[in-house]
C-alpha cells in the first residue's frame, strides 16, 4: 500500500545551520506531497506542498521538490531558527484522499 | 482566516465510558476526516466522511467507532466504550471540493483523550 519512510529523529541543531530531513514514498499513481509541521502543544499545520513530479513547494524558508524518478520530497531549510523546533511530518495523498503519514521527525533548534 | 476547530482540548475518561470528540470544520468544506496520534507514534488515518457517509475507514476504525454530522457545522466522533489504547491526540481535517487547495486537509488543534 501507500506509505511514507522519513528519516529518524531526534535532529539538533544549532542556530543558522542548515537542515534537511529526508523522505521516500511509496505509491501507486501520482500522490500528492506534504510536509505538516507540528509545533509543541499544537495541531498539524500545513508547511508546504507539491502536486506533481518537480514541483517545489516553499513556504516560511522551507523547501522541498516532488522527485519521482527517486520517489523523494526532501525537506531542507538553509538557516533554521529557534521557533522552527518542532516535529516534522511527510504526508501523501493518492488519489483516495486519505492521508497517510510518516513517523515524523523531531527537530531541535539551540540558540 | 477560517479554520478547524475542535473541543474539548483534553478529555479523560474511565475505561468503559463513552466519548464524544467534537469539532467544527470549516464552513464550506465538503470532506471530513479523523485522524488520531498515540503519544510518540506516527499520525494514523481513521476515517473519512463526506455526504453524509463514511467514504473510507481504516482497520482501526472498529464497531466501537461512529462519526457523525448531527447539523451543518458539527462533525463528532463518539467511541463507545473506551478502551485503554484509545488513549491518543485525535485531530479533525476538513477539505473544500474545488479550488487550488482541493487536495490540502485543514487540521484542527486537536483533542487529547486520557483513558484511564
Amino acid at each position: 500500500g501507500d506509505s511514507v519512510t522519513q528519516m529518524e529523529g531526534p535532529v539538533t541543531l544549532s542556530e543558522e545551520a542548515f537542515l534537511t530531513i529526508n523522505c521516500t514514498y511509496t505509491a501507486t499513481g501520482y500522490p500528492s506531497l506534504f510536509w505538516y509541521v507540528q509545533y509543541p502543544g499544537e495541531g498539524l499545520q500545513l508547511l508546504l506542498k507539491a502536486t506533481k513530479a518537480d514541483d517545489k513547494g516553499s513556504n516560511k524558508g522551507f523547501e522541498a521538490t516532488y522527485r519521482k524518478e527517486t520517489t523523494s520530497f526532501h525537506l531542507e531549510k538553509g538557516s533554521v531558527q529557534v521557533s522552527d523546533s518542532a516535529v516534522y511530518f511527510c504526508a501523501l495523498i493518492p488519489n483516495d484522499y486519505k492521508l497517510s503519514f510518516g513517523a515524523g521527525t523531531t527537530v531541535t533548534v539551540r540558540a | 482566516e477560517p479554520e478547524v476547530t475542535q473541543t474539548p482540548s483534553h478529555q479523560v475518561t474511565q475505561m468503559g465510558q463513552e466519548v464524544i470528540l467534537r469539532c467544527v470544520p470549516i464552513s464550506n468544506h465538503l470532506y471530513f476526516y479523523w485522524y488520531r496520534q498515540i503519544l510518540g507514534q506516527k499520525v494514523e488515518f481513521l476515517v473519512s466522511f463526506y455526504n453524509n457517509e463514511i467514504s473510507e475507514k481504516s482497520e482501526i476504525f472498529d464497531d466501537q467507532f461512529s462519526v457523525e454530522r448531527p447539523d451543518g457545522s458539527n462533525f463528532t466522533l463518539k467511541i463507545r466504550s473506551t478502551k485503554l489504547e484509545d488513549s491518543a491526540m485525535y485531530f479533525c481535517a476538513s477539505r473544500p471540493f474545488s479550488g487550488s487547495s482541493y487536495n490540502e486537509q485543514f487540521f484542527g488543534p486537536g483533542t487529547r483523550l486520557t483513558v484511564l
